[in-house]
């Protein structure tokens, strides 16, 4: 099956500055990547995805890539702010059920 | 629309008791997961169902966990017995019946159990 691997488990940064969050999958046939946010003692929410044909989405200050031949893909928020800190969770799978990553704790310090 | 429904929201209960959790998803999802969350194991999927027809169970870790689907609106997940390993944050989740897993999942609220 599917395996995830997501780094780091925290990142603190400060406000205005850039995060970046980053993960690898091991089955080839995966081709849709979505991250989730978790606020705490909230529900993980949908906050970008990306499908396999292509290399990179944006949505404000939000950006995933995609390295299909490596086999890893990478959450980045620009501009940062207080109300990112979350858990960020990767996700992949497509052809079958979704694996997720292990999580990263991010604190925006203000 | 509600979203995915989800109750009870806190569960307390004592080890060797029976434990159901209910969720109702969104109106017109075909596909309904259960989730397991845990600081020590992250996000786990359990078992997912299709049209109401469990699917994939591979996640469920023992006989304790059950879980069914009567109808499109409402699913169970139960444990018997309960043990103080099962404290953890259960998730439902739903999405529309595409036929693969590329489109969104809505999570709903979560039940927060704790087995004391």
């Amino acid at each position: 099956g599917e395996n995830v691997e997501q780094h780091p488990s925290t990142l603190s940064v400060q406000e205005g500055d850039s995060a970046v969050i980053k993960c690898t999958y091991s089955d080839s046939a995966s081709n849709y990547f979505p991250w989730y946010k978790q606020e705490l003692g909230k529900r993980p929410q949908l906050i970008i995805d990306i499908r396999s044909n292509v290399g990179e989405k944006k949505d404000q200050r939000i950006a995933v890539t995609l390295n299909k031949t490596a086999k890893h893909f990478s959450l980045h928020i620009t501009e940062t702010q207080p109300e990112d800190s979350a858990v960020y969770f990767c996700a992949a799978g497509g052809r079958r059920a979704l694996t997720f990553g292990s999580g990263t704790r991010l604190q925006v310090q203000p | 629309d509600a979203g995915v429904i989800q109750s009870p929201r806190h569960e307390v209960t004592e080890m060797g008791q029976e434990v159901t959790l209910r969720c109702k998803p969104i109106s017109g999802h075909d596909y309904l997961f259960w989730y397991r969350q845990t600081m020590m194991r992250g996000l786990e999927l359990l078992i997912y169902f299709n049209n109401n027809v469990p699917i994939d169970d591979s996640g469920m870790p023992e006989d304790r966990f059950s879980a069914k689907m009567p109808n499109a609106s409402f699913s169970t997940l139960k444990i018997q017995p309960s043990e103080p390993r099962d404290s953890a944050v259960y998730f439902c989740a739903s999405k529309e019946g595409l036929g693969d897993f590329t489109d969104t999942q809505y999570f709903g609220p979560g039940t927060r159990l704790t087995v004391l």
